[in-house]
């Protein structure tokens, strides 16, 4: 039972690039959702989806965009990369409500 | 808006102690309250999930409390070794959207 899979794991973009940070689960869980950690500021919510078509955001969503066209499937889009958004993001997915959150592994990822 | 505090932000001790974490929140009106682990550039472990109708959870050494009313949470660890150094976070659970607010973690080295 594979869990969260976040791809890449480490990444370097240049500022004005875009890509795609990949999250797949195989638990068949409603809830998806995308955290940065960033030292001192613990994490934040950027964006989340409570089911396939229904994404929403959280509480630092600019310059990130998602879509859930599957249950299995939430990415991440930077759509022009800046500095600030050098971090590590998480997804994370549960049943919803009132049950575990389980995290991938991860994707450093540091603009330059 | 809630908020989540844990204090000390880091903690040393020898092995062999039995130690407390401690987690507290601004608003009582939560579904659980989930105490995860995460070690040096990894993803985030649960360990303890308690309902808002629990008092506490039990797993191995590992024991968490909740009084829901006074917004607080421990998570108290028996017999403390050298493989328990890791960073431990409490995030509650709130909202139609099941959204976690995190702390910032307690970073614990423990002492061989």
């Amino acid at each position: 039972n594979a869990g969260v899979t976040q791809t890449p794991k480490f990444q370097v973009l240049k500022t004005g690039q875009s890509m795609t940070l990949q999250c797949a689960q195989d638990m068949n869980h409603e809830y998806m959702s995308w955290y940065r950690q960033d030292p001192g500021m613990g994490l934040r919510l950027i964006h989340y989806s409570v089911g396939a078509g229904i994404t929403d955001q959280g509480e630092v969503p600019n310059g990130y965009n998602v879509s859930r066209s599957t249950t299995e499937d939430f990415p991440l889009r930077l759509l022009s990369a800046a500095p600030s958004q050098t971090s590590v993001y998480f997804c994370a997915s549960s049943r919803l409500r009132n049950t575990e959150a389980f995290f991938g592994q991860g994707t450093r990822l540091t603009v330059v | 808006k809630q908020e989540v505090t844990q204090i000390p932000a880091a903690l040393s001790v020898p092995e062999g102690e039995n130690l407390v974490l401690n987690c507290s929140f601004t608003d009582s009106a939560i579904y659980n309250l989930q105490w995860f682990r995460q070690d040096p550039g990894k993803g985030l472990t649960s360990l303890l999930l308690i309902q808002s109708s629990q008092r506490e959870q039990t797993s191995g050494r590992l024991n968490a409390s909740l009084d829901k009313s006074s917004g607080r949470s421990t998570l108290y660890i028996a017999a403390s070794q050298p493989g328990d150094s890791a960073t431990y976070l409490c995030a509650v659970q709130t909202g139609a959207n099941s959204k976690l607010t995190f702390g910032k973690g307690i970073t614990l080295s423990v002492r061989p």
